[in-house]
């Protein structure tokens, strides 16, 4: 099973609508990051939250932390047809060994439609 | 830009070959990942290089070796590979010993293997 899960795997809305995407996941975090990944691409950091915020906003951008329900979400304000991509998010936690290991979910599919 | 380069950018080959594919990072970080993208499955971590030493080895097949000369440079040798091997790699970079550290993504390495 997966530690992050997005939903909606798959969104499509108009050009100056909101999106709002969702993220669960199971163990403890010292914190959760957003990403975006334009097609084909390399992934972009947008966002990260620590596990004692409970909202965090980034231009367009807020995100919000409820850790005792093991979910985020992701709300894009104003939506351009440039921010159609691929939104993951990557839950950070120590390894055994004290190393950090971020774990990534499966991906909402946002399109935005001009 | 994000500061981490990744060639080739795309790569064919047969199951026979022997290839490399390589990253490099121009942050000064200390840690460095290899991740496999495949098709509607959520991004693996394969490898994960901590100040040139491997600290997490997620149960890749010894078709791929990685090699970390040093805190700048990233290698994944390939060879006797299978067709389901062909995905998307990416290269990451990060400054491990700060909590919630982002990790900047390379532009990947498209693999076909025939």
């Amino acid at each position: 099973s997966q530690q992050g899960e997005e939903d909606p795997q798959a969104l499509s809305i108009q050009e100056g609508e909101n999106a709002t995407m969702n993220c669960s996941y199971k163990t403890s975090i010292n914190n959760l990051q957003w990403y975006r990944q334009n097609s084909g691409r390399g992934l972009v950091h947008l966002i990260l939250i620590r596990s004692n915020e409970r909202e965090k906003h980034s231009g367009r951008l807020r995100v919000t932390l409820d850790t005792s329900k093991k979910s985020s979400s992701l709300l894009i304000t104003a939506s351009r047809a440039a921010d159609t991509a691929s939104y993951f998010c990557a839950t950070d936690a120590r390894n055994s060994g004290g190393y950090q290991k971020v774990t990534f979910g499966t991906g909402t599919k946002l399109q935005v439609i001009p | 830009e994000t500061g981490v380069t990744q060639t080739p950018r795309h790569l064919v080959m047969g199951m026979t070959n022997k290839k490399s594919l390589k990253c490099e990072q121009h942050l000064g970080h200390n840690a460095m990942y290899w991740y496999k993208q495949s098709a509607k499955k959520p991004l693996e971590l394969m490898f994960v290089y901590s100040l040139e030493e491997r600290v997490e080895n997620n149960s890749v097949p010894s078709r791929f070796s990685p090699e970390c000369p040093n805190s700048s440079h990233l290698f994944l040798h390939l060879h006797t590979l299978q067709p389901e091997d062909s995905a998307l790699y990416l290269c990451a970079s990060s400054q491990e010993g700060a909590q919630g550290d982002e990790q900047y993504f390379g532009p990947g390495t498209r693999l076909t293997v025939t």
